[in-house]
């Protein structure tokens, strides 16, 4: 079962990191954690993926546990503008396509 | 650098019809994926192209939906017989290959069905 589970909701106040996590307890050694964050009525933003290390880039960091059965998105200074629903997602490098989850709704307060 | 294009943007049909739903991905980009979300819900994989063939169609509904991407020109989601069910943003996204490159996603197109 390709299934990755997020909280439905979470708030954050701006300046401060929002932590979002994702369960993928089921995935398999090939399969990178993809992140996307959707904000209304535009399409899904790639944000960052991963296999097994830690990645950062401009806009977050991924920490992949040691596991893989888990991981958490890290936006280190939020912002009003982030606030969007994030949707962890898997992909097996043989097929591409992509497994959503339910997402997070990220609400970014003043 | 234009990103994924899709058009149009909204869409309205009565029962019965059919829908045509375009996308032309980004330059350099020859992997093409259909993604639906139903109100309220999350992203649903369709189908995966790449020029010319169909790689993937497991999330494919068996009947009135398919999908090309022909040598020259966008990749085409056609639905037909359209019925309120169908009713749904559908996004398209495409990737440089299918391996750990990302996808990026076009803006969606917006199927309303009367």
């Amino acid at each position: 079962d390709a299934k990755t589970t997020q909280p439905p909701s979470m708030d954050c106040a701006e300046g401060r990191a929002a932590n979002l996590p994702c369960n993928h307890s089921t995935i398999s050694g090939n399969e990178y954690v993809y992140w996307y964050r959707q904000i209304h009525s535009q399409g899904p933003q790639y944000i960052i993926h991963g296999l097994k290390n830690n990645e950062t880039n401009e806009m977050a960091s991924l920490i992949i546990t040691e596991d893989r059965k888990s991981s958490t998105l890290i936006l280190p200074h939020a912002t009003l503008r982030d606030t969007a629903v994030y949707y962890c997602s898997r992909s097996n490098t043989s097929y591409g396509k992509l497994t959503f989850g339910q997402g997070t709704i990220l609400t970014v307060h003043p | 650098n234009a990103g994924v294009m899709q058009n149009p943007r909204h869409l309205v049909r009565r029962r019965g019809q059919e829908a045509r739903l375009r996308c032309s991905p980004m330059k350099g980009h020859s992997h093409v994926y259909w993604y639906r979300q139903l109100p309220e819900e999350g992203l649903k994989f369709m189908v995966y192209l790449q020029k010319e063939n169909i790689i993937d169609e497991s999330g494919m509904p068996k009947e009135r939906f398919s999908a090309e991407f022909p040598k020259e020109g966008p990749s085409i989601l056609r639905i037909q017989q359209v019925v309120r069910g169908d009713s749904a943003a559908y996004f398209c996204a495409s990737s440089w290959d299918r391996s750990n490159q990302p996808q990026h996603f076009g803006d969606g197109t917006r199927l309303s069905i009367l």
